[in-house]
């Protein structure tokens, strides 16, 4: 069975600083894909970004980008020039294999503040 | 605009009623799923569907019951014998088959109080 852990319940930066949230994830899959979802206060899952195993480049989207060690199995975010609207809960996904289900974490609840 | 709705936003049941929480796609996706969320719990797995007139529980099915009659339709049902049916309730929709990608796309939630 997969399990994804994340292991910083809440986290704060400033505006405009850089922060990394951490994710770690447990499989005997060899093709799967690894995603970061925000759910800001109106509780709207996002997706913010998705990693493709087989590729060795880190995904990136704008300010957000990931450091993606397969071999450790991390998945980490990095939030580059914090936002107040990036205020929110953060959940790192992982699917696997021939397995439609999305495995959570329990979230990480990152607070920018002014 | 392409998406997933959900109705109602917020329900109220009285203990020991049934009720039903809508979720409808537009996406044309061939997979939708049901989570719960709780404080603390992240987002479970109730129930999942790959194809119309097919679905499998999840982590915690018991208490709810699903039907996949069309493609754009997914609705689920709090029984009575659901214990503690408190929560937001995130439903979602992939591509699905041998296209997919893993992306879930989710609805705006209902939250469900039971008084």
């Amino acid at each position: 069975a997969q399990t994804v852990t994340q292991s910083q319940p809440e986290m704060s930066v400033q505006e405009a600083e850089t922060v990394t949230l951490s994710c770690t994830y447990d499989t005997s899959e060899s093709n799967y894909y690894l995603f970061w979802y925000k759910q800001p206060p109106s509780r709207q899952m996002i997706l913010v970004i998705r990693q493709e195993a087989y590729k060795q480049q880190n995904a990136t989207e704008n300010r957000f980008s990931v450091n993606f060690q397969k071999a450790a199995k991390s998945f980490s975010l990095k939030i580059s020039d914090s936002q107040l609207g990036d205020t929110a809960m953060y959940f790192c996904a992982f699917v696997g294999g021939s397995n439609y289900k999305l495995t959570f974490g329990k979230g990480t609840l990152l607070t920018v503040n002014p | 605009d392409g998406g997933i709705t959900q109705s109602p936003k917020y329900l109220f049941r009285k203990e020991g009623q049934n009720v039903t929480l809508s979720c409808e796609q537009n996406l044309n996706h061939d997979a939708m799923y049901w989570y719960r969320q709780d404080p603390g719990q992240g987002l479970r797995l109730i129930y999942y569907s790959q194809i119309v007139n097919d679905f499998q529980k999840g982590d915690i099915a018991e208490g709810y019951s699903v039907s996949r009659e069309k493609k754009e339709s997914f609705p689920l049902t709090v029984t009575s014998a659901q214990k503690n049916p408190t929560a937001f309730y995130l439903c979602a929709s992939s591509i699905g088959g041998l296209n997919r990608n893993g992306e879930q796309f989710f609805g705006p939630g209902t939250r469900l109080t039971v008084l």
